[in-house]
């Protein structure tokens, strides 16, 4: 089993929809988590931290569930400008240097 | 400011070939790292380092060399490439290791054939 697993897509979604993907892992001891997102062709880049309290950056919104390992992203009123692949990362405790990321999820915003 | 740059940004070897992928930055972030980014696969850690002259392994170290002389750079050495190293590149930085935001260069697409 991957240490953190997601579901590749492509979720294919219309403009102004309401998205969410989910992201387990299997490290009971990841202490930092993070969405990244990564443009074709592109290098990946922060979007944002996810704290244990959840959080909230305009359209997004992202949680964690330490009892069920997962972290969620939620994206409301979705724009074109998001069409892009969201991968999310989890950093063990005591290993700081050590990221692992998903694979990656697919998201492909239409008109 | 440019961040984190990456040279080449195309390669193509052959089987056998070896070759040295830049890395520097100019943020003076003391954590530095190699990926590589195969489809299905995700990015995986080469090797990262969390100062000048300290290195460790990641998750797929084998086939591949680093060092850090300076905090500004940090280049990966491939010493006999092999088609299974077919693959994107990415280094990426950041201030003090991976419960921080990484910043990542460009890329290298190389292809070994």
């Amino acid at each position: 089993r991957k240490e953190v697993e997601q579901d590749p897509g492509p979720f294919n979604v219309p403009e102004g929809a309401t998205v969410a993907f989910n992201c387990t892992y299997s490290n009971s001891a990841s202490q930092s988590f993070f969405w990244y997102r990564q443009d074709c062709r592109k290098e990946p880049k922060l979007l944002m931290s996810v704290y244990s309290s959840g959080n909230e950056d305009g359209r997004f919104t992202a949680q964690l569930n330490r009892a069920s390992q997962y972290i969620s992203l939620l994206i409301r009123d979705s724009k074109l400008s998001d069409s892009a692949t969201y991968l999310c990362v989890a950093v063990p405790t005591g290993t700081a240097s050590k990221l692992t990321f998903g694979t990656g999820t697919r998201l492909q915003v239409t008109l | 400011n440019a961040g984190v740059t990456q040279t080449p940004k195309f390669q193509v070897l052959k089987t056998g070939q070896s070759m040295t992928l830049q890395c520097a930055q100019d943020m003076n972030h003391e954590y530095m790292s190699w990926y590589r980014q195969d489809p299905g696969m995700g990015l995986r850690l080469i090797h990262y380092s969390v100062g000048a002259g300290i290195t460790d392994q990641g998750e797929v170290p084998n086939g591949y060399n680093v060092s850090r002389s300076t905090t500004e750079d940090f280049p990966l050495r491939l010493l006999s490439a092999a088609p299974s190293q077919t693959s994107v590149y990415f280094c990426a930085s950041s201030s003090t290791g991976g419960h921080y935001e990484q910043y990542f260069g460009p890329g290298t697409r190389l292809t070994v054939t």
